[in-house]
């Protein structure tokens, strides 16, 4: 299966500010890939599917102008989240789809304080 | 948004004891998916099914895709302290190419 990085592995950041979070499959060109959010003890929810050269799709309920979604290339998406505020503190995950299954990323720690 | 039901959320089990989990759906899935995910790390991939019916293994793991596409359960034989973590099913949407997956099963293992 396809081999994914995501980079930071975690991240404190203050109030209002932004972070960057990237997402990088190595050894797979991904025209598609996912970004999910998991808060302590529960599931992995969807935010949005990322597409290289168009725009990114979000899942209901989640802000596309909070959260910034920019698939740059055949290998990495980066997912931005703006005026962070601390209950945007999540763990973020990616994947990259095979022909069913999702490889997914190690995941980023966020701590917005 | 829509889940997978899986049960039980947790267990906690001696070493050496054989465990199973599962996952019901009102809704039919051509492919059926079971994850393990460790403290702090993304979900690996532990197996995959893609036929009704259909039994596979992978070492000391078993699953099955329930033959009315609306279920799955997961084996684990003669669990080892490694066995640790969080299992989540999970089903493939055919139409939508995204995954729904169930809450999860913690187990706990005593060695």
């Amino acid at each position: 299966g396809a081999v994914v990085s995501q980079h930071p592995s975690r991240v404190i950041c203050k109030s209002g500010t932004s972070v960057k979070i990237e997402c990088r499959s190595l050894d797979f060109q991904a025209t598609t890939m996912f970004w999910y959010r998991q808060f302590p003890k529960q599931s992995l929810m969807l935010m949005a599917t990322s597409n290289e050269g168009s725009k990114a799709t979000y899942e209901q309920g989640v802000e596309k102008d909070k959260f910034l979604i920019n698939h740059a290339s055949l290998t990495l998406s980066t997912l931005t989240v703006t005026s962070a505020h601390p209950e945007d503190s999540s763990f973020y995950i990616c994947s990259v789809p095979g022909t069913y299954e999702q490889y997914f990323g190690p995941g980023t720690r966020l701590t917005v304080t | 948004g829509q889940q997978l039901n899986q049960s039980p959320q947790s267990m906690f089990i001696q070493e050496g004891e054989d465990v199973s989990m599962n996952c019901t759906s009102s809704s039919i899935f051509n492919t059926w998916l079971w994850y393990k995910q460790d403290p702090g790390e993304g979900p690996v991939l532990l197996i995959a099914l893609y036929k009704a019916g259909e039994l596979t293994s992978n070492g000391r793991l078993t699953a099955q895709f329930g033959i009315t596409r609306k279920d799955s359960f997961l084996n684990i034989s003669a669990s080892i302290p490694s066995d640790v973590g969080i299992y989540f099913c999970a089903g493939h949407n055919s139409n939508t190419g995204k995954l729904i997956f169930g809450q999860g099963t913690t187990l706990q293992v005593k060695p």
